[in-house]
């Protein structure tokens, strides 16, 4: 079974600290995504990767970074942490995809981010 | 512009009761794939069907059914005779042909009471 894990299920941090998310995967995937899950708003991308060290914004990148030196492992970073980027974060990854091997993703069990 | 939509936020049905959950979609692609999750209360997002445009064949798994209607714009998903485990929030998703992204609609969030 594809195996996707995130480093914390709940975290609490201050305003303005610095944050790191970690995510790894153990099927060899080359994809790897960052989303956040607000009630009534669904799963936002922020960022994903399509191999080592390629990243590309999603749909709101503003205040985070990702990182991705190995395969198996895709960072999310909030360079100072506000209370508005309190949120559950979800981590995916899967296999290439083109027009005729649509894969879906494989998603970890989450991180809920408190920033108070 | 591509979107999904859906529109029920909230459902709540007895045990045994049939529900649908709709979604409503739009792109201006003429390939493109259309996915189900389900969330449980764990969180981990939970696959359920994938389709693709060119497949318009309604499919069945158990008490799981899925509708899809590209004159409709609509891919909706069906639970027969519902259990109180088919409680969690379900997600709808369309992944346009040209990128590994998916874009999710805002989630309908079932309740089973026994």
């Amino acid at each position: 079974d594809v195996k996707v894990t995130q480093s914390s299920r709940y975290l609490v941090k201050r305003t303005g600290e610095k944050v790191f998310l970690e995510c790894v995967q153990d099927m060899d995937h080359e994809n790897m995504f960052w989303y956040r899950q607000d009630p009534g708003l669904g799963l936002r991308l922020i960022y994903f990767s399509y191999d080592v060290k390629m990243k590309e914004k999603g749909d709101i990148p503003e205040g985070y970074s990702v990182s991705r030196e190995k395969k198996e492992r895709f960072s999310l970073i909030l360079e100072s942490a506000s209370t508005n980027q309190t949120s559950m974060y979800l981590c995916a990854s899967n296999p290439p995809n083109s027009e005729w091997s649509p894969y879906e993703q494989y998603f970890g069990p989450g991180t809920r981010l408190t920033v108070t | 512009a591509q979107k999904v939509t859906q529109a029920q936020t909230e459902i709540s049905v007895v045990e045994k009761e049939d529900v649908t959950l709709d979604c409503v979609y739009e792109t201006r692609d003429t390939t493109y794939y259309l996915f189900w999750y389900k969330q449980p209360p764990s969180g981990e997002l939970v696959f359920l069907i994938r389709r693709n445009s060119f497949d318009e064949q309604n499919e069945i798994s158990g008490r799981y059914s899925w509708n899809f209607q590209k004159s409709t714009s609509s891919f909706n998903f069906t639970i027969t005779a519902s259990q109180v485990v088919d409680s969690a929030v379900y997600f709808c998703a369309l992944r346009p042909s040209n990128t590994g992204k998916l874009i999710f609609g805002q989630g309908t969030t079932l309740q089973v009471k026994p």
